[in-house]
C-alpha cells in the first residue's frame, strides 16, 4: 500500500510570502494530484502531474518521479489561499495524504 | 447546479440506526467513489464502483454497504451506525475514458457531516 506523507502539517504565513508544501510517497505511481479543501469542506482538484512541472496562476506544482516527491508552491500568498492542501497519488486507486493546513494572515 | 451532489449535507443519528447517504452526478462519469475523512487523517476509500454492475470494497468497507442504482447514483448505507462512524463523507466521480490519456481527475461532492450519538 502506498504511504503518502505531507509536510508541514500546519503552516502560517504572512500575506505575500512564498509558500512550499511537500508530498512524498512510497511506491511508484501513474499520477499525483494536488487538491484544495476549502474551510467549508469542499474539495477541488488543482493539478494532476505525471512528470515535470505545471503552473496555474500563482500556483506551481512539481514532481520528481525518481525521488517520489512533489512540491506545491504558492507565490505572493493571499488570505484567500487559506485552506487544506491535499496530495493524492494514483496507483490502483487514489491514496491521500493527511493534508497541510495553510493559514495566510493579512 | 453542482455536478456532484450529496444528500443530506448534515445528519445526526443514534447508535444502531440505519442511515443512507446519497450521491448523484450529472457529469456522465462511469466511476464513483465513497470516502470518509477524519481529523488528521487522509481521505480513506470505503467503496468504489467502476460501472453499474461493478462494486468493489475499499480500504475500510466494514460496517458499510453501497448500491449503484444507476450510472448517476451511488448510495452509501450504514446498516447499524456506531459512534466511530462519525466523520465527513465524500462522494467522488471520475471518467475512465480519460484514464487512458493519464488525465483522470476526481470530482468531489460537497460532503456529508455525520454525527452518530
Amino acid at each position: 500500500k502506498n504511504e503518502v506523507e505531507q509536510s508541514p502539517q500546519n503552516l502560517t504565513a504572512q500575506e505575500g510570502e512564498f509558500i512550499t508544501i511537500n508530498c512524498s510517497y512510497s511506491v511508484g505511481i501513474s499520477a499525483l494530484h494536488w487538491l484544495q479543501q476549502h474551510p467549508g469542506g469542499g474539495i477541488v482538484s488543482l493539478f494532476m502531474l505525471s512528470s515535470g512541472k505545471k503552473k496555474h496562476g500563482r500556483l506551481i506544482a512539481t514532481i520528481n518521479i525518481q525521488e517520489k516527491h512533489s512540491s506545491l508552491h504558492i507565490t505572493a500568498s493571499h488570505p484567500r489561499d487559506s485552506a487544506v492542501y491535499i496530495c493524492a497519488v494514483r496507483g490502483q486507486n487514489f491514496v491521500f495524504g493527511p493534508g497541510t493546513r495553510l493559514s495566510v494572515l493579512p | 447546479d453542482a455536478d456532484v451532489t450529496q444528500t443530506p449535507r448534515n445528519r445526526i443519528t443514534k447508535t444502531g440506526k440505519r442511515i443512507m447517504l446519497e450521491c448523484s452526478q450529472t457529469k456522465g462519469h462511469d466511476r464513483m467513489y465513497w470516502y470518509r475523512q477524519d481529523p488528521g487523517l487522509g481521505l480513506r476509500l470505503i467503496y468504489y464502483s467502476f460501472d453499474v454492475k461493478d462494486i468493489n470494497k475499499g480500504e475500510i468497507s466494514d460496517g458499510y454497504s453501497v448500491s449503484r442504482q444507476a450510472q448517476a447514483k451511488f448510495s452509501l448505507s450504514l446498516e447499524s451506525a456506531i459512534p466511530n462512524q462519525t466523520a465527513l463523507y465524500f462522494c467522488a466521480t471520475s471518467d475512465s475514458g480519460v484514464l487512458q490519456r493519464g488525465q483522470e481527475t476526481q470530482y468531489f461532492g460537497p460532503g456529508t457531516r455525520l454525527l452518530v450519538l
